[in-house]
């Protein structure tokens, strides 16, 4: 089992509507979470951090689970330019702020 | 625009050349990493660097070498790749805390002839 898991889609989604997508992370002592988002040829960036109380930033909104292992994004009204692949990136705590990358959901925004 | 910044931008070595990747960061950030990304797949780490000493190495092959002259700059040397190799190179950093996100540069796409 990978030690982050996402579903790599792609997810065809209508410009203007909402899109949702989870990643499931096997390590329980996990500590900090974080969603990147990457465009084609470029590097990735932050898009935010996970808190555990769920945590909301413009359009965006991510929530984490503790007990089920899962972290989740939330896109509410789609841009064109939300289109790229979504990384979901855990910190388990290991020495040396090591981070696990999944491997990417892509979202591809359509008019 | 990025605030870790990668140079080259692009570089083509032959497989018995030497060459260097530079990156550097004015964030105060104390903690550094090298990544590399192929095609389609998330970045795969390769050292990190935190107070300027090599605190993981992923079993990267003796080719490539980093180097953390100071707490802003962080190379990686580079000498008899292989065409495998070939791939985007990423910087990050962060301040050296367990639970900070890092911030990539742009990368370094290089191609092994």
């Amino acid at each position: 089992r990978k030690e982050v898991e996402q579903d790599p889609g792609p997810f065809n989604v209508p410009e203007g509507a909402t899109v949702a997508f989870n990643c499931t992370y096997s390590n329980s002592a996990s500590q900090s979470f974080f969603w990147y988002r990457q465009d084609c040829r470029k590097e990735p960036k932050l898009l935010m951090s996970v808190y555990s109380s769920g945590n909301e930033d413009g359009r965006f909104t991510a929530q984490l689970n503790r007990a089920s292992q899962y972290i989740s994004l939330l896109i509410r009204d789609s841009k064109l330019s939300d289109s790229a692949t979504y990384l979901c990136v855990v910190n388990i705590g290991a020495a040396g702020n090591k981070l696990t990358f999944g491997g990417g959901t892509r979202v591809l925004v359509k008019p | 625009d990025t605030e870790v910044t990668q140079t080259p931008k692009h570089l083509v070595m032959g497989m018995t050349n030497k060459k260097s990747l530079k990156c550097e960061q004015h964030m105060g950030h104390r903690a550094m990493y090298w990544y590399k990304q192929k095609a389609k797949k998330p970045p795969e780490l390769m050292f990190v660097y935190s107070y300027e000493k090599l605190s993981i190495n992923e079993s990267v092959p003796s080719r490539f070498s980093p180097e953390c002259p100071n707490s802003s700059l962080l190379n990686l040397h580079l000498h008899a790749l292989q065409p495998e190799d070939s791939a985007l190179y990423l910087c990050a950093s962060s301040h050296a805390t367990g639970d900070q996100p890092q911030h990539f540069g742009d990368g370094t796409r290089l191609s092994i002839l």
